[in-house]
């Protein structure tokens, strides 16, 4: 079964603009994670934020974690066509599995 | 470039053949992960396997059988399978089993399609 579910399902913008992603989980987490999939590709890693952490930045990335709210945003600044894709939040709800939330399709338009 | 190699890269069979997915890392992580994925779905967990032993099997189907042979090799073994089984069949590894001590790595997949 999956986490959580994500929003929006699909998300499309003009290059130059931030996009926003949002993630929300069901259960308590260690970490939560963030993971970016190009079409019919593997699944790549972006960013890890744990528990106890408020807002992680890695580059053009920027990611809060609310766990009081048990959800997560996934902030992606300045987009360019070439981060059209689709992005994941995975957690490990039961500490040694990793479980994706429903995923956004993100397109970045030239 | 993934660190995670998954062979072959697309697949086609009936439904009363036995083919095998095969999965290899050489990172030294101790757990290793199967996942499907349909069209616009996320990955559904089906095997964890932590130091080579089946930690997690989501009630997977007997017509998937995972093997692990060593700590660098994951197999999915398919047999009888049926048409809905179609998809992505992704291949993960992590140091250890579960998100704690950091990132899943994947493999391009595994597209399975079947007749």
């Amino acid at each position: 079964s999956q986490q959580g579910e994500e929003d929006p399902q699909a998300l499309s913008i003009q290059e130059g603009e931030n996009a926003t992603m949002n993630c929300s989980y069901k259960t308590s987490i260690n970490n939560l994670q963030w993971y970016r999939q190009n079409s019919g590709r593997g699944l790549v890693h972006l960013i890890l934020i744990r528990s106890n952490e408020r807002e992680k930045h890695s580059g053009r990335l920027r990611v809060t974690l609310d766990t009081s709210k048990k959800s997560s945003s996934l902030l992606i600044t300045a987009s360019r066509a070439a981060d059209t894709a689709s992005y994941f939040c995975a957690t490990d709800p039961n500490n040694n599995d990793m479980r994706f939330g429903a995923g956004t399709r993100l397109t970045v338009k030239p | 470039d993934t660190e995670v190699t998954q062979t072959p890269k697309h697949l086609v069979m009936g439904m009363t053949n036995k083919k095998s997915l095969k999965c290899e890392q050489h990172m030294g992580h101790r757990a290793m992960y199967w996942y499907k994925q349909k069209a616009k779905k996320p990955p559904e967990l089906m095997f964890v396997y932590s130091y080579e032993k089946l930690s997690i099997n989501e009630s997977v189907p007997s017509r998937f059988s995972p093997e692990c042979p060593n700590s660098s090799l994951l197999n999915l073994h398919l047999h009888a399978l049926q048409p809905e089984d179609s998809a992505l069949y992704l291949c993960a590894s992590s140091r250890f089993a579960g998100g704690a001590d950091g990132e899943l790595f994947f493999g391009e997949g595994s597209r399975l399609t079947v007749l």
